[in-house]
């Protein structure tokens, strides 16, 4: 069964720390890591990392993806307060059909204090 | 805006009602996806639609009838809900077909089964 797990579950840290946060997984006809940030309602989009694109780089955000390790981790420096959130991993494989299909981790939720 | 809509945001329904979840997106694509955010567990896929077509029903219960009228919405139908399924509801967008994209959420509907 496809799996992701994150880690950790939940972290507070100060404004001005850098945090790393780990993605971990086992899934079937792997095709791409997403990570998405979720403050309120809608996820929305951060990084894709492919076998042709294992490292992606966003202002104080960072990711790397190492498939020999079937891992990623997702780098934020200089945190800020705004960086509160849940931060979500996610692996595309691939369905019967050829279809993509997202498995989700749980989370890690992030709280930035003052 | 991740330009993917839903209304309603908010639902309080009984057991014996029925009622439907409404999305669209305005961004041209061609899949749509529903998942399921309960509390302290990972994003659940439920249904996937390619092209209108219904490509993954993800052992849901008939209680949740999905419908796909054309590629920019998507439907979630329904009825005899049990209040375990009260959680967030999720409607994704992507490019579709067999390459790889990332998905686009929109805001969800908080959905309360008394």
């Amino acid at each position: 069964e496809d799996k992701v797990v994150q880690s950790p579950l939940s972290l507070v840290v100060h404004e001005g720390d850098t945090v790393t946060l780990n993605c971990s997984y086992e899934v079937t006809n792997f095709r791409s890591l997403l990570w998405y940030k979720q403050e309120k309602k809608a996820p929305t989009f951060l990084f894709m990392l492919t076998s042709s694109g294992i490292e992606k780089k966003s202002g104080r955000l960072s990711s790397i993806l190492d498939k020999k390790e079937l891992s990623s981790i997702l780098n934020i420096t200089a945190t800020q307060t705004g960086d509160s959130a849940i931060y979500l991993c996610a692996v595309e494989a691939r369905m019967n059909t050829g279809f993509q299909k997202l498995v989700f981790g749980t989370g890690t939720r992030l709280l930035v204090s003052p | 805006e991740t330009g993917v809509t839903q209304t309603p945001r908010h639902l309080v329904m009984g057991m014996t009602n029925k009622k439907s979840l409404k999305c669209e997106q305005h961004l041209g694509h061609n899949a749509m996806y529903w998942y399921k955010q309960s509390a302290k567990k990972p994003l659940e896929l439920m249904f996937v639609y390619n092209f209108k077509e219904q490509t993954e029903n993800n052992s849901v219960p008939s209680r949740f009838s999905p419908e796909c009228p054309n590629s920019s919405h998507l439907f979630l139908h329904l009825h005899t809900l049990q209040p375990e399924d009260s959680a967030l509801y999720l409607c994704a967008s992507s490019q579709g077909g067999l390459a790889t994209y990332e998905q686009y959420f929109g805001p969800g509907t908080r959905l309360t089964v008394t």
